[in-house]
């Protein structure tokens, strides 16, 4: 079983939607969790990052931790074409584990 | 500032060459790490740097691959003897303090490296 597990994708929906992405992990010592944005030909960028449970927003997004379930989320509101990026999440202990990454696409 | 710079952009060998990538990290920054991206596949870690030391290169796939760090700055990560499966994309992230969890990454581009 891999550490982190995240759907692939592809995720296409229209602009204006409310997206949500998604991630499970194994170990429940991980206690930071973060999300990175990756554009094509360009490394990841760091979007969000939450420490233990609970919600954090930013703008339209808003990143949410179930320790009790090992489930990560990230919803993004209003979703703009300049949104469509592949979305990886990343949580560890002693370094950064990363989801496979879901491809976003959203529809002008 | 500039950010985290990598080359080649794209490299192009043969099965049995030896190739080197190298980084530039964000100036000041005391971490540097290594990845690896294979296609649709999340990024898969390969060695850490605190300074020119390497504290955890686990990551490694083979003795094939190496990787060091000079001046607490360059980083150059060598395969030799390529082999097809080694074609990816080659990610260097640096970090600021002391490359802890919480620490951001700054990633670079990455080189495409495709071995025919």
């Amino acid at each position: 079983q891999k550490e982190v597990e995240q759907d692939p994708g592809p995720l296409s929906v229209p602009e204006g939607a409310i997206v949500s992405l998604n991630c499970t992990y194994s170990n429940s010592a991980f206690q930071y969790f973060m999300w990175y944005r990756q554009y094509s030909r360009k490394g990841p960028e760091l979007l969000m990052y939450t420490y233990s449970s609970g919600n954090k927003e930013d703008g339209r997004f808003t990143a949410q931790v179930d320790k009790s379930s090992k489930y990560i989320s990230l919803f993004i509101r209003d979703s703009q074409p300049s949104d469509s990026a592949t979305y990886l999440c990343a949580t560890g202990a002693q370094k950064l584990v990363f989801g496979q990454g879901t491809r976003l696409t959203i529809n002008p | 500032g500039a950010g985290v710079s990598q080359s080649p952009s794209n490299k192009v060998t043969e099965k049995g060459k030896d190739v080197e990538l190298r980084c530039d990290p964000i100036s000041g920054h005391t971490a540097l790490y290594w990845y690896r991206q294979r296609l649709g596949q999340g990024l898969e870690f390969l060695i850490y740097f605190q300074g020119n030391s390497a504290p955890d290169k686990s990551g490694l796939p083979s003795d094939r691959f190496s990787a060091e760090r000079t001046g607490e700055s360059v980083s150059t990560l060598t395969i030799q003897r390529t082999q097809q499966e080694d074609s990816a994309v080659y990610l260097c992230a640096s970090s600021p303090l002391t490359g802890t969890l919480t620490d951001t990454q700054y990633f670079g581009p990455g080189t495409r490296l495709t071995v025919l």
